[in-house]
């Protein structure tokens, strides 16, 4: 299993941009980089998922360095919905993917 | 369109009981998932299946049993359930083996007393 590590936690007050790292040393060639979010007594969702350089959607951005050993992912503008956890995960097809304990967010008000 | 639902969403055991957690989904998915969530472990894959009648160990499978008999359905079962499989059980299903396409259902909160 391709492992990740991430803060274990982060706070931010509201409005501002947030921005959780995540490590993955062992990252093969094919493996996509994907993230998710998990609300207190909800299954996690799929935010954003890339493979280098940069990737934006409208919930998310996720930012690759060239050698794609980590991984920032960027919340514009945070508010207090926005507080959950956020799990990294790497892998290619095939994969069974490592969701780890994720990063857990409180937006401050 | 329902997603992914889990049957039941909360249930209490007495230690040595037995029970089935359903899950199905709508969505024509190949693969199904179960994950166990415990405070602080993050979520552990149990079983997954990648088609109709197929089952496979995940990284915490001891325990459980699982079977695929149709393809929309995928039911975990507790032969003889134990305290420590108190926990949160969450069902997922993808249509290939892509990261992004997990469909999580809203999760099964089992207490073992």
């Amino acid at each position: 299993l391709a492992k990740t590590t991430q803060p274990i936690s982060m706070d931010s007050y509201e409005g501002q941009e947030v921005n959780i790292t995540c490590s993955h040393n062992n990252i093969a060639t094919n493996d996509y980089i994907t993230w998710y979010q998990q609300f207190p007594s909800q299954g996690p969702r799929f935010i954003i998922q890339g493979y280098k350089t940069k990737v934006t959607n409208e919930v998310a951005s996720l930012f690759i360095p060239a050698d794609r050993k980590s991984s920032t992912l960027s919340l514009p503008r945070v508010s207090l919905s926005d507080t959950a956890v956020y799990y990294c995960l790497v892998g290619d097809t095939g994969n069974q993917f490592y969701f780890g304990t994720g990063t857990s967010l409180t937006v401050i008000p | 369109n329902a997603g992914v639902t889990q049957t039941p969403k909360f249930r209490v055991l007495k230690t040595g009981q037995s029970m089935t957690l359903l899950c199905a989904q709508d969505m024509n998915h190949e693969y199904m998932y179960w994950y166990r969530q415990d405070p602080g472990m993050g979520l552990r894959l149990i079983h997954y299946s990648v088609g109709e009648g197929t089952t496979a160990k995940g990284e915490v499978p001891d325990g459980y049993n699982v079977s695929r008999l149709k393809k929309q359905n995928f039911l975990l079962g507790l032969e003889s359930a134990a305290p420590s499989q108190t926990s949160v059980y969450f069902c997922a299903s993808s249509y290939g083996r892509g990261a992004d396409g997990y469909t999580f259902g809203s999760g099964t909160r089992l207490t073992v007393v």
